[in-house]
Formats: C-alpha cells, structure tokens, sequence
C-alpha cells in the first residue's frame, strides 16, 4: 500500500523568507502523481501545486516550487517570499495506481511571523 | 461554476440518531470522493464512485456508513446510529476522471458533532 509520510508537525518562517516542508512516500507504481494541498482556518482544501512523477522538470507556480526526487521518493514544498496568508496545514498527497485514490500524509502546520 | 457544495456545514446531533450529509459536484465530473478528517486520523478516504458506481468503499468504517451517489450530481453519505467516535469534517470532492492527472475538488467540508 502506499504511504505518505510528513515528518514534522510544525514550522514556521519569517515573512519574506523562504521555507521547504518535506514529504517522503512509498510506492511501487512507475506512474503516479504528487500534490501539495493548502488548508487555511477556513478548512477549505486548496491544491497548490501538483506533479507529474514521468517529468522530470520540477514543477513551479509563482512562489510555490517542488523538489522532486524520484528515485529518493522525495517530495519537498518550497515557499518563497512567504507571506502572512501562508499560514495553514499543507498536505501531501499521492495519487497512482489504476484508480485515482489520494492519499493523504498528516499534514504540517505552518505558521508565518509578521 | 459553484464548485463542490455540501450541506449542511454544521451538524450537531445526538448518539443515536440519524445523519445524512449531502453533497453536489461539479458539474461534469464524474468522479465523486468522501473524505473523513480528524486530529488523531488525519485525512480519510471513505469512498469514491466513479460514473455513479461505487469504486472502493474499504475506507468506510462499519456497517453504520453507507453512501450512494442516485445521479451524477448528486451523494449522500448516511451515518445510522452516530456515536461521538464519528465526531469529524467530512469533506466531498469531485474530480474529471480522464487519461492523465485527475486534480480532485473539494468542498468547505460538514463539521460533526455526535454528543
């Protein structure tokens, strides 16, 4: 079965500074998908940014960028310019396989310091 | 487009009774998702239908959940008799199942509380 595991709990980042939170999975699918979810206090899932594992380009949208190492099954989120409406949960999620099942790791709480 | 829309947002009942929470997808979409999130469990995946058709149900807890999806636009997910262990958010999202990425939707989510 595949795992998505989020090791740290919680981070927090200076505004304007840039932070990475991390994700490892497990898999034995050569194709699948990653995403990066944003949950505000508002609990609304909003995806961020998403990656297709036959690509070998990372992915980017503006301030939001992947590190994605195949073959380490590593999947970091990096935030620059950090602003105050950053603050929530970030959730990694895999999707692969035949069906088009997520799975969730446990999410990372970041907190942004004005 | 509306986007998800789940109803009610928040529910508070009693041990026992009866809970039916609703949810409209995006039109179009043909993939229909319940999620459950709680602090100790994280993010859930209950079931999901695809064409109307229940797909994987292995997530639902006990035989207490059901769900059905009538028509592409519209699923319930029925929980009889509540107990307060299924105090959560239930979250329904939607997605365009097609060759490819299938970017999933979801909707504000039903707040449960089971006294």
């Amino acid at each position: 079965a595949q795992t998505v595991t989020q090791s740290q709990p919680e981070m927090s980042v200076q505004e304007a500074e840039t932070v990475t939170l991390s994700c490892t999975y497990d898999t034995s699918e050569s194709d699948y998908y990653l995403f990066w979810y944003k949950q505000p206090p508002s609990r609304q899932m909003i995806l961020v940014i998403r990656q297709e594992a036959y690509k070998q380009q990372n992915a980017t949208e503006n301030r939001f960028s992947v590190n994605f190492q195949k073959a380490a099954k590593s999947f970091s989120l990096k935030i620059s310019d950090s602003q105050l409406g950053d603050a929530a949960m970030y959730f990694c999620a895999y999707e692969g396989g035949a069906n088009s099942k997520l799975t969730f790791g446990k999410g990372i709480t970041l907190s942004v310091r004005p | 487009d509306a986007g998800v829309i789940q109803s009610p947002r928040h529910e508070v009942t009693e041990m026992g009774q009866e809970v039916t929470l609703r949810c409209k997808p995006i039109s179009g979409h043909n993939s229909l998702f319940w999620y459950r999130q709680t602090m100790m469990r994280g993010l859930e995946l209950l079931i999901y239908f695809n064409n109307n058709v229940p797909i994987d149900d292995s997530g639902m807890p006990e035989d207490r959940f059901s769900a059905k999806m009538p028509n592409a636009s519209f699923s319930t997910l029925k929980i009889q008799p509540s107990e307060p262990r299924d105090s959560a958010v239930y979250f329904c999202a939607s997605s365009l199942r097609t060759q490819g990425v299938n970017e999933q939707f979801f909707g504000p989510g039903t707040r449960l509380t089971v006294l």
